[in-house]
């Protein structure tokens, strides 16, 4: 079972680059979150989306943006890349908020920005 | 402000004892839901046990148990018979809804947890 897959694994950007994280789940999960975790810190939301076509902001929005399409795929985009965004990012899906709720997490995504 | 609050940064257990990791929380909708997750030196992350607000009995989960104290708003983990392999970063998280009213998964800070034998 693939479960949820992020793409690339390892990342390291120059200051202003723009890059895309990808972000795909196969259990037909309604639900799809980006967080972020710097060394020794909790995981901080991004951006989730209950479903195609909807997404919303989490505490830390600002310079990512995301789509949903599809239900598979939640991609994150980092508009012009700054090093405060040097972190690891994690995908996570759930079949619903609404119950228990358990979040699937993908390997993580490690970000360096120069 | 709707939060989640982890005041240990880290503990030590002796291996076979039992250890309990606190989480306090803040919110006013009575509808949420409480988790623990626990993340290894590998960096994945590790659903532990859940908990829901209209749940009656506190959840358990194998050496897991959730100390669930609604009006005190507190979700403490509790870990029986600790093990070496127990050694890691434990979240404590909340399912709340936001401004629009979806829900999502809200973190705490995390408590570092070493096992030792």
């Amino acid at each position: 079972n693939a479960g949820v897959t992020q793409t690339p694994k390892f990342q390291v950007l120059k200051t202003g680059q723009s890059m895309t994280l990808q972000c795909a789940q196969d259990m037909n999960h309604e639900y799809m979150s980006w967080y972020r975790q710097d060394p020794g810190m909790g995981l901080r939301l991004i951006h989730y989306s209950v479903g195609a076509g909807i997404t919303d902001q989490g505490e830390v929005p600002n310079g990512y943006n995301v789509s949903r399409s599809t239900t598979e795929d939640f991609p994150l985009r980092l508009l012009s890349a700054a090093p405060s965004q040097t972190s690891v990012y994690f995908c996570a899906s759930s079949y619903s908020m609404a119950g228990t709720g358990e979040l699937f997490f993908g390997e993580g995504s490690r970000l360096t920005v120069l | 402000a709707q939060k989640i609050t982890q005041t240990q940064p880290g503990m030590f257990v002796q291996e076979k004892e039992a250890v309990t990791l606190d989480c306090t929380y803040d919110t006013s909708d009575p509808s949420y839901g409480l988790f623990w997750y626990k993340q290894p030196s590998s960096g994945e992350m590790i659903f532990l046990i859940y908990q829901g607000s209209y749940d009656q009995q506190n959840a358990t989960e194998g050496r897991y148990s959730l100390n669930f104290q609604k009006a005190r708003k507190s979700a403490n983990l509790v870990i029986s018979a600790s093990q070496l392999g127990d050694s890691a970063m434990y979240f404590c998280a909340m399912s709340l809804r936001g401004d629009t009213g979806r829900r999502a998964l809200t973190f705490g800070s995390g408590t570092r947890l070493q096992v030792q034998p």
